[in-house]
């Protein structure tokens, strides 16, 4: 059975550093991973998609890498803002279109 | 475009009581999903749809939970004789369509959530 671990569970930083979540998965078998925003109340925004072959992924501020082989990948946000304060969320899809998720990341970034 | 959208957003209901939450795709999408994210958890998997049929039930918890999607739109989840446990952030997602291979995927595009709190 699949399981999704994410460390740390909460983060609060100033504003301006750059930060790194980390995501850990224990069936290397998957087929992509996706890495979301949830704030308060609301659903999930997608940020990254990264397909099983693929390394790496970049949008905007935001990377997140994929190491398959040994199950992680990290999301990297650079110069955090006040408005990047959400619960972040690491989603592999394992078996067919079933997303597993993690327990999520809360990050605060203070200004 | 409009997104997912779900509603209500809020149901509150007695112990034993039944409910139903409804979720609205986005037009055209072919594949919808439920999930169930109780407090400081991720979604977890509930079911999901291709098209009118389940392709994949496995994630409902008991036999308590029931969805439909008799038109291929829009999807009701429905809760029979509901229980405190049941109280969490029902989600719904859809995606463009699968081809039916595992190799194959089409992002998740989730909705607002239904807040269920039963009393």
């Amino acid at each position: 059975k699949q399981e999704v671990t994410q460390i740390p569970a909460a983060l609060s930083v100033p504003e301006g550093e750059n930060l790194v979540l980390n995501c850990s998965f224990t069936d290397s078998a998957i087929y992509n991973l996706q890495w979301f925003r949830q704030d308060p109340g609301k659903g999930l925004t997608s940020l990254l998609l990264i397909q099983s072959s693929q390394r790496e992924q970049t949008s905007g501020r935001l990377n997140a890498s994929l190491d398959k082989s040994s199950g992680r990948s990290t999301l990297y946000i650079a110069a955090s803002q006040p408005g990047d304060s959400a619960t972040y969320l690491c989603a592999v899809l394992s078996g067919f279109q079933k997303l597993v998720f993690g327990t999520g990341t809360r990050l605060l970034v203070s200004p | 475009g409009a997104g997912v959208s779900q509603t209500p957003s809020n149901k509150v209901t007695e112990k034993g009581k039944y409910v139903e939450l409804r979720c609205d795709p986005i037009s055209g999408h072919t594949a919808l999903y439920w999930y169930r994210q109780s407090l400081g958890q991720g979604p977890e998997f509930l079911i999901y749809f291709q098209g009118t049929g389940a392709a994949d039930d496995s994630g409902l918890p008991n036999d308590r939970f029931f969805a439909v999607r008799p038109e291929g739109s829009v999807s009701t989840l429905k809760i029979q004789r509901t229980e405190r446990g049941d109280s969490a952030v029902y989600l719904c997602a859809s995606s463009p369509r699968t081809s039916g291979r595992k190799s194959s995927y089409n992002e998740q595009f989730f909705g607002p959530g239904t807040r269920l709190t039963v009393l």
